[in-house]
Order: C-alpha cells, then sequence, then structure tokens
C-alpha cells in the first residue's frame, strides 16, 4: 500500500507567515491529492482536491501544488483562524490513506 | 443542504458487536460514494471503508478487514457499519463522508461523528 508521509509534524508561525507543509507519496499517485483542515473540535475539511484545486468557500490565502510522489499546502498569510491539524489524503484507489496531520499553532 | 448525522456509537466490551448508522439529507444519496473514517482520541484521520453508490463495489482497510461490513440502504437514504469482534483499538470517533463526484474522489460533506468505545 502507498504510504504517506507529511512534514513538519507541527510547526508554530507568526501571523502573517507563509506557511508550508509537505506531503510525500511512497508510490506516484498523480494529482489524487487532497489536503483537509481539522479545528480542534471540529469536523475535517475539504481545502484543496487534485493537488491544486481549491474547493468551493475555502479562502484564496490556501493554494496546492504538485504531481507524482511530493506534494505542498501553502497559506500565504497565516490568520489566527487558521489554527488546525491539516491532513494530506490520496485518493487515487483504496486505501484512501491519509498523512499522520501537520498541527499549525500561531506564535 | 447536505447533512450527514451518524448515529449508534456507544460503549462495547472487547469482542463485542456494534452497528453504525448514518442518515443523509440534502442530496441524491443513491448518486454518491460514501466512507467511513475514524480518528482515534488524539490522533489522525484513518479511512476504514468505501461503498460505490449501488453497493457493488466495497472495500476495506486492512486494520477491520473481516471484522467490519459497510452497507447501504438508498430507499433509506442510509449508510451502515457492522463492526464486530471489537478490539480495544478500534476506540475512536467514526465519521461517514461523501464522496466530492463519482470516480476516484476526496471527501467534501462529513458528519459530526459518533464515539465508538471498547473497553470492558
Amino acid at each position: 500500500d502507498i504510504q504517506m508521509t507529511q512534514s513538519p509534524s507541527s510547526l508554530s508561525a507568526s501571523v502573517g507567515d507563509r506557511v508550508t507543509i509537505t506531503c510525500r507519496a511512497s508510490q506516484g499517485i498523480s494529482n489524487y491529492l487532497a489536503w483537509y483542515q481539522q479545528k480542534p473540535g471540529e469536523v475535517p475539511k475539504l481545502l484543496i482536491y487534485a493537488a491544486s484545486a481549491l474547493q468551493s468557500g475555502v479562502p484564496s490565502r490556501f493554494s496546492g501544488s504538485g504531481s507524482g510522489t511530493d506534494f505542498t499546502l501553502t497559506i500565504s498569510s497565516l490568520q489566527p483562524e487558521d489554527v488546525a491539524t491539516y491532513y494530506c489524503q490520496k485518493y487515487n484507489s483504496a486505501p484512501r490513506t491519509f498523512g499522520q496531520g501537520t498541527k499549525v499553532e500561531i506564535k | 443542504e447536505v447533512q450527514l448525522v451518524e448515529s449508534g456509537g456507544g460503549l462495547v466490551q472487547p469482542g463485542g458487536s456494534l452497528r453504525l448508522s448514518c442518515a443523509a439529507f440534502g442530496f441524491s444519496f443513491s448518486s454518491y460514494e460514501m466512507n467511513w473514517v475514524r480518528q482515534a482520541p488524539g490522533k489522525g484521520l484513518e479511512w476504514v471503508s468505501y461503498i460505490s453508490s449501488s453497493g457493488s463495489a466495497i472495500y476495506y482497510a486492512d486494520s477491520v478487514k473481516g471484522r467490519i461490513t459497510i452497507s447501504r440502504d438508498n430507499a433509506k437514504n442510509s449508510l451502515y457499519l457492522q463492526m464486530n469482534s471489537l478490539r480495544a483499538e478500534d476506540t475512536a470517533v467514526y465519521y461517514c463522508a461523501r464522496d466530492r463526484q463519482s470516480g476516484a474522489s476526496p471527501f467534501d460533506y462529513w458528519g459530526q461523528g459518533t464515539l465508538v468505545t471498547v473497553s470492558s
């Protein structure tokens, strides 16, 4: 099975900073990669699909890139409401594996 | 408005069984593929199972294969997860989640989750 590895596991940044989270697949998955945001106590929310497509209603400061095995989620200007854990997920085939998550905090 | 409402969670002893339900509202349930995802306390997301819109295609995570059965009743707009031979490591919040579109797709709507606790 394909493994999904995120880095870092956690990060702390200041409001307004540019934040980058990476996700690596153990085998190529084309662009079948999604990013989710889960705020404390809340349900996961789809942010990005097809590696770079923004889900409806998601702020434009979120962007995704990559293809094959290496992917990136970028928050262009970190806001207090972005405090959350972010997960990548491959969905080209079962198992639809999630990464282990990246916890984002405000410095 | 799309809504997914899970029920059926609770406390069960190791080796026991539980049946989770997910009621769907606000969309054409029979047209969408569905999934179960779980999250152990303080841990990350783990995909559990998938079922196609007609129920003809089903997949499971290795961690639950042979112990869990996913099913759906399109006439009742409902998704189910029958869990048998439960273990402590099955303790988690179980979410039902809808595929965004037909074919390989991420999950665009999630329920609020139902907590399953396996303990003696």
